[in-house]
């Protein structure tokens, strides 16, 4: 089983619509999660952190279900700039040990006017 | 605030050259990591620095090494370029609450 795991799409969605991504991870003792955001031929930048009793960020609203090892990301009210590679983050690290972050492979937004 | 540079953007280079790719940043970062992004694989992590004067392996080291120069500056090196190594190659400063990376360096070896 991959360490962490996306469907990697496409979503494609008009303009306005609400969309969710999934994501699982396998590794149990993951400590820290994130949602990164890729644009077409850029360097991944970190979009949010998800945080154990959910996080909400303007229109971006990350969940995280430990006991079932799933994350997920919720984009209301879609714009046509949401059209991304949303990658799904994890790391083992705990308190100030050092973790490497471990990668999805991403799942793929379009908004469509 | 430049966060990470990296240099070059772009190189190409025939199977068996060597080159060097530069990374610095200036966060203060006491990490620094090198990956790989090829179509369909994800990043994978090649090699990473927790400290300055320390280097670990990542998933796929193989055919590469790096040098943790000081605080700012980590680079890589490929000794023997090799067309498997075509790809777009990210590095990265941060912690465990998240990275910065680099625009990003796209090799191609033929």
């Amino acid at each position: 089983r991959k360490e962490v795991e996306q469907d990697p799409g496409p979503f494609n969605v008009p303009e306005g619509a609400t969309v969710a991504f999934n994501c699982t991870y396998s590794n149990s003792a993951s400590q820290s999660f994130f949602w990164y955001r890729q644009d077409c031929r850029k360097e991944p930048k970190l979009l949010m952190s998800v945080y154990s009793s959910g996080n909400e960020d303007g229109r971006f609203t990350a969940q995280l279900n430990r006991a079932s090892q799933y994350i997920s990301l919720l984009i209301r009210d879609s714009k046509l700039s949401d059209s991304a590679t949303y990658l799904c983050v994890v790391n083992t690290a705990y308190g100030g040990s050092q973790g490497n972050l471990i990668f999805g492979k991403g799942t793929k937004l379009s908004v469509k006017p | 605030n430049a966060g990470v540079t990296q240099t070059p953007k772009f190189q190409v280079l025939k199977t068996g050259q060597s080159m060097t790719l530069q990374c610095a940043q200036d966060m203060n970062h006491n990490s620094m990591y090198w990956y790989r992004q090829d179509p369909g694989m994800g990043l994978r992590l090649i090699y990473y620095s927790a400290s300055e004067g320390t280097t670990d392996k990542g998933e796929v080291p193989n055919g590469y090494n790096v040098s943790r120069l000081n605080k700012r500056e980590f680079s890589l090196r490929l000794e023997s370029a090799a067309p498997s190594q075509t790809s777009v190659y990210f590095c990265a400063s941060g912690i465990n609450y998240g990275y910065t990376f680099g625009s990003g360096t796209r090799l191609t070896v033929v």
